[in-house]
């Protein structure tokens, strides 16, 4: 069955450097979408991507987030210069299509957990 | 602000009973609805979606919505520990899906 995959499960990074996370979707979809969980919190929408732009994004994901497809696989997430706040799971989502319509729905990868220090 | 709304629990139930869920949704232009499982320390995993006021049934879940009250609801029948997880009301905004903060199931033995 096809699924998101995630790289690396864990991330350990101090606190100002930058990081890289890195998803491959599901090969026959069309639309990429970060999220994150914060420990015992819920999970929050950061990014939507499509077309090679993002289409939709969300408060938190101000100028020190940064999405990229760099290639037909692979789309990753940028933090360049994280903070205590930024230690999460973040996840990555595919969808075929839009979501909202039918039939859509949209699958996550196993995450990556980053822990900032 | 969009907002999915749920109980956090825990919803403790005896194995084999029935276990209900429940969220409420406070953007009527919502068209899509999913229930996901989510374990301790791992990603969420789609079990339910739900496009149409009324019951959809898979297996020993069952998705209800009603649009009118904004309310979905799941039920699991025959609960087994295995079920036991924090279930994620999921509902669709603007190109992305908005979740609630879950509620805590655990069905004892």
């Amino acid at each position: 069955e096809p699924e998101v995959t995630q790289t690396p499960s864990h991330q350990v990074t101090q606190m100002g450097q930058e990081v890289i996370l890195r998803c491959v979707p599901i090969s026959n979809h069309l639309y990429f979408y970060w999220y994150r969980q914060i420990l015992g919190q819920k999970v929050e929408f950061l990014v939507s991507f499509y077309n090679n732009e993002i289409s939709e994004k969300s408060e938190i994901f101000d100028d020190q987030f940064s999405v990229e497809r760099p290639d037909g696989s692979n789309f990753t997430l940028k933090i360049r210069s994280t903070k205590l706040e930024d230690s999460a799971m973040y996840f990555c989502a595919s969808s075929e299509a839009l979501l909202g319509g039918r039939n859509e729905k949209l699958f996550f990868g196993s995450g990556t957990q980053l822990s900032v220090l | 602000q969009k907002e999915v709304e749920q109980n956090s629990g825990p919803l403790s139930v005896p194995e084999g009973a029935i276990a209900s869920l429940n969220c409420t949704y406070s953007d009527r232009v919502s068209q899509s609805f999913f229930w996901y499982r989510q374990y301790s320390g791992k990603s969420p995993e789609l079990i339910m979606s739900i496009y149409s006021n009324g019951d959809k049934e898979d297996g020993r879940f069952t998705a209800q919505l009603n649009k009118a009250s904004q309310y979905v609801s799941l039920l699991i029948r025959d609960s087994q520990p295995s079920d036991s997880a924090t279930y994620l009301c999921a509902v669709t905004g603007f190109q992305k899906l908005v979740f609630g903060t879950g509620t805590r199931l655990l069905v004892s033995p």
